[in-house]
């Protein structure tokens, strides 16, 4: 079965502190791996797509990184605006758009 | 750009009201619109998926007599909640993508909240 699990559930950060949140996943067949952010009351904000084991990108002091396992959300130096809620996403079959979703890591940043 | 228009964004009613919730692309065309459900502290969870002009395909124990979705334009797909009851109260997000330009991502509404009392 296809699923999705994001460790830590919860993160508590002091602003500065860098940390790194997991996705690990389980597929038939990645088609592609997706990171999104989601403020309290809001629909998710997409982040990045990673397509391949190695393949990384940025976004300001975002960085993720995918294996063929896993993919790391690494936060360099937080700051206070980078709290919420961080979710993961597999396309797990060539033959549709589905997006499985972990439960996401809840973030927060304290100055 | 990829901007995805979710109305209302807060419904309260009685139970037994059917209630109508609209998800709009604004700035591309949307060939597959996706509607999702999510509880407190939970992921989202796929309801069905909707592709411009046909019959939307519900995910295993998501009733389709209750949940009616309709995607009759490349801009447009509506979601009604049947003779809704408590239970149905929830967090419902939409969200949209044009296929025929490759693997594009989902972009997403800022959801509906919905209270049955």
């Amino acid at each position: 079965e296809d699923q999705v699990t994001q460790s830590p559930e919860a993160l508590r950060l002091q602003e500065g502190e860098s940390s790194s949140l997991n996705c690990s996943y389980t597929v038939s067949g990645l088609r592609g791996l997706f990171w999104y952010r989601q403020d309290p009351g809001k629909g998710p904000e997409f982040l990045f797509t990673l397509y391949s084991a190695g393949e990384e990108k940025e976004k300001e002091r975002l960085k993720a990184t995918l294996t063929k396992k896993e993919s790391f959300l690494h936060i360099t130096a937080p700051k206070p605006e980078d709290s919420a809620t961080y979710l993961c996403a597999v396309q797990a079959s060539w033959n549709t758009d589905k997006l499985i979703f972990g439960t996401g890591t809840r973030l927060q940043v304290f100055p | 750009g990829a901007v995805v228009s979710q109305h209302p964004s807060r419904v309260i009613c009685k139970s037994g009201t059917s209630v109508k919730i609209e998800c709009r692309s604004l700035d591309f065309q949307a060939t597959t619109m996706f509607w999702y459900r999510q509880f407190p502290k939970q992921s989202l969870m796929l309801m069905a998926t909707s592709n411009e002009g046909s019959k939307a395909t519900y995910e295993q124990g998501v009733e389709k007599d209750k949940f009616l979705i309709n995607h009759a334009s490349l801009t447009l797909s509506t979601l009604t909640v049947t003779s809704a009851h408590p239970e149905d109260s929830s967090f419902y997000i939409c969200s949209a993508l044009d296929r025929r330009y490759g693997n594009q991502p989902q972009h997403f509404g800022d959801g509906t909240r919905l209270s049955i009392l």
